[in-house]
């Protein structure tokens, strides 16, 4: 079965520089949902999207952006980023907007900010 | 606000014995609650979830978990734990608006032989 991919799996970046996480939903999932995990830590909630509109917005930081598109996949934009941001992003998709319905997560992007 | 306490960081069972790990939640109506597992630089994987249709929950790999309302509990069960179950395991629950999901701080199983 299809699963949530995330691209890509790994990346480097130096302080200061921009990061561009992509997420591609299992087919037919209209909703995206982007986590971020510390390291030690447990997963934050920072933002969603349902039909290819915000529909929900965690602890997501100004300089990180986000939308999803016509083909539904996602795409999280990181600027001025920070040492703090290393982390793993996951992404996670589901079908429709409901407290019942399973998220499905990706494998995760591992993001180190040096 | 939905939350979920999740009461030991840390479990170390034998091989072949039965595993507990505690998780309260906290939510003004009734929640949905999910236990994930996330093995060592592996991504997040759901065992279970309650969504209000049965209070004992049978999961993936003989987990179960009781939702127990006049205790504020959902504690994750197995009776003869495996090396394989080894790994970090997170309760979590849905929020109320756009149901992204709150998870506890994790609770790492380790298992010996």
């Amino acid at each position: 079965a299809a699963g949530v991919i995330q691209s890509p799996r790994h990346l480097i970046k130096e302080k200061r520089e921009t990061a561009t996480l992509k997420c591609y939903p299992i087919p037919r999932h209209d909703t995206v949902y982007w986590y971020q995990q510390g390291p030690g830590q447990d997963p934050q909630f920072l933002i969603s999207f349902y039909e290819k509109m915000q529909s929900d917005k965690g602890s997501i930081p100004d300089r990180f952006s986000a939308q999803q598109f016509s083909d539904y996949h996602s795409e999280l934009n990181m600027s001025s980023l920070e040492l703090g941001d290393s982390a793993l992003y996951f992404c996670a998709s589901s079908t429709g907007t409901s407290a019942y319905n399973e998220q499905f997560f990706g494998p995760g992007t591992r993001l180190t900010v040096l | 606000a939905q939350s979920v306490t999740q009461l030991d960081s840390h479990v170390s069972v034998s091989e072949g014995t039965p595993v507990l790990l505690r998780c309260n939640y906290s939510s003004s109506y009734s929640p949905s609650l999910f236990w994930y597992v996330q093995h060592p630089n592996k991504g997040l994987q759901l065992l279970l979830k309650y969504t209000s249709a049965a209070t004992l929950v049978k999961g993936i790999n003989g987990f179960e978990a009781e939702f127990k309302k006049s205790e504020t509990s959902f504690h994750l069960t197995k009776p003869s734990a495996h090396m394989s179950d080894a790994a970090e395991y997170f309760c979590v629950v849905s929020g109320h608006s756009g149901y992204a999901l709150n998870f506890g701080k994790g609770t790492s199983l380790l298992v010996t032989p």
